[in-house]
């Protein structure tokens, strides 16, 4: 079974662009969340979907949203990029939310640079 | 404030000797509790996870994991590290939010 695949896996963008970067999760899976990876700031949740609706948010500014579609991809959209917001972004895909907490595995990532 | 603290932030071990990472958490209930490895450029691999039961779980590459409720830790061992074991390690948490919240990370240099 394939794992979590993110495009593309390297970026460049100047300040004031917008970027929209691509999860898809291992197939059956249906809860994706989204992760900024910093030497600064280190691991932080960004948000979680789950059947097309966003189900928890971490603390990020509008800027940064995104989406789910049908087939359980993602797409995670930051507008208006500042310096900061250079990163290494992850995905991480769980087969679904239950009463119980379901692992999750994560992407290789997109790594963002902003200049 | 509920938080994961990895006090080493650099470990450097020699090849075949043994490694421990230190995890602590501060939550008010018994967290799911995780170790990631990351490679240079590379995403998270799962080492190993907690939900409940036996205390000591067993991960993948050899790793095992310590839940001390008493200590509020969950501390990860390698008996004999070998030198495709350098990276940095994570100790992450969750609760019934489906959010990780994770440590700063343990980097792990291996010494010939």
């Amino acid at each position: 079974k394939a794992g979590v695949t993110q495009t593309p896996r390297y970026l460049i963008k100047t300040r004031g662009q917008q970027v929209t970067l691509s999860c898809s999760p291992i197939s059956g899976h249906r809860s994706v969340s989204w992760y900024q990876q910093t030497p600064g700031q280190g691991l932080q949740f960004l948000f979680e979907y789950f059947s097309e609706t966003q189900r928890n948010k971490g603390n990020f500014p509008g800027r940064f949203s995104g989406r789910q579609f049908s087939n359980s991809r993602s797409e995670m959209n930051v507008s208006t990029l500042e310096l900061g917001d250079s990163a290494l972004y992850l995905c991480a895909s769980s087969l679904a939310r239950g009463s119980s907490y379901n692992e999750q595995f994560f992407g290789p990532g997109t790594r963002l640079t902003v200049l | 404030a509920q938080s994961v603290t990895q006090p080493d932030i650099h470990i450097t071990v020699s090849e075949g000797a043994s490694l421990e990472l230190r995890c602590n958490y501060s939550y008010g209930a018994t967290p799911y509790l995780f170790w990631y490895v990351q490679s240079p450029g590379q995403g998270l691999q799962l080492l190993l996870k907690y939900f409940s039961g036996d205390t000591l779980v067993q991960g993948i590459k050899g790793f095992e994991a310590e839940f001390k409720r008493s200590q509020s830790s969950f501390n990860l061992r390698k008996p004999s590290v070998h030198w495709s074991d350098a990276a940095e390690y994570f100790c992450a948490v969750g609760l019934n939010d489906y959010k990780l919240s994770f440590g700063a990370g343990t980097t792990v240099t291996v010494r010939a």
